[in-house]
């Protein structure tokens, strides 16, 4: 069955520090990584996919590192701002599973201090 | 362009009660479609997932159903709500095959 772990579950930095968000997950066998943002009371909103033979993946600010054979993934955001505090959530749709049914990580709470 | 609607927004039920929240999706033909919940403190529970028309896979055995009458209609209900059913409820989809998953606003039930 496959775990994945977000660490840590909650972060705080000053405003223009970069962010490090760590998400592992213990079967590789996975079509892509998926990382969401959620604001409080909010849905989930994708900030990016990794496609399983990726090793990176960027966005603006941010940018997706991707291990496989480890089992991790890596999330940065370059210059944190306070509009970036939010819920962080990583994914996996396992490949052996019916319907692309994802695998969530716990998720790390960011609050980034003005 | 694709759009999820979910609602209502929020719902206060007593204990006993039926429940029946509704989602839609715009934009797109045949989606799997997915119902998590989301309880205070604790992270997201997928509890339903359908690949098509009447075809429903229950995740966690519970006092909920789901059901969809429609392409791109999901509806997920209850006969007699207990207090461990508040929480917020979302619901997702992506086309068919491994792709982003999309979510919409949630629903925040509380069940007194």
């Amino acid at each position: 069955k496959q775990e994945v772990t977000q660490i840590p579950a909650a972060l705080s930095v000053p405003e223009g520090e970069n962010l490090v968000l760590n998400c592992s997950f213990t079967d590789s066998a996975i079509y892509n990584l998926q990382w969401f943002r959620q604001d409080p009371g909010k849905g989930l909103t994708s900030l990016l996919l990794i496609q399983s033979s990726q090793r990176e993946q960027t966005s603006g600010r941010l940018n997706a590192s991707l291990d496989k054979s480890s089992g991790r993934s890596t999330l940065y955001i370059a210059a944190s701002q306070p509009g970036d505090s939010a819920t962080y959530l990583c994914a996996v749709p396992m490949i052996k599973a019916a319907g692309n049914k994802l695998t969530f990580g716990g998720g790390t709470r960011v609050l980034v201090k003005p | 362009s694709q759009t999820i609607h979910q609602w209502p927004a929020t719902l206060v039920q007593p204990v006993g009660s039926p429940l029946s929240l509704e989602c839609t999706v715009e934009g797109t033909s045949n989606p799997n479609l997915y119902w998590y919940r989301q309880a205070a403190g604790r992270g997201l529970q997928l509890l339903f997932y359908s690949v098509g028309i009447g075809q429903i896979s229950s995740e966690v055995p519970q006092n909920l159903s789901a059901s969809r009458p429609q392409d791109r209609q999901f509806i997920l209900s209850s006969k007699k709500l207990l207090l461990s059913d508040s929480g917020f409820y979302l619901c997702a989809w992506t086309p068919q095959g491994p792709d982003t998953q999309y979510f919409g606003p949630g629903t925040r039930l509380t069940v007194l």
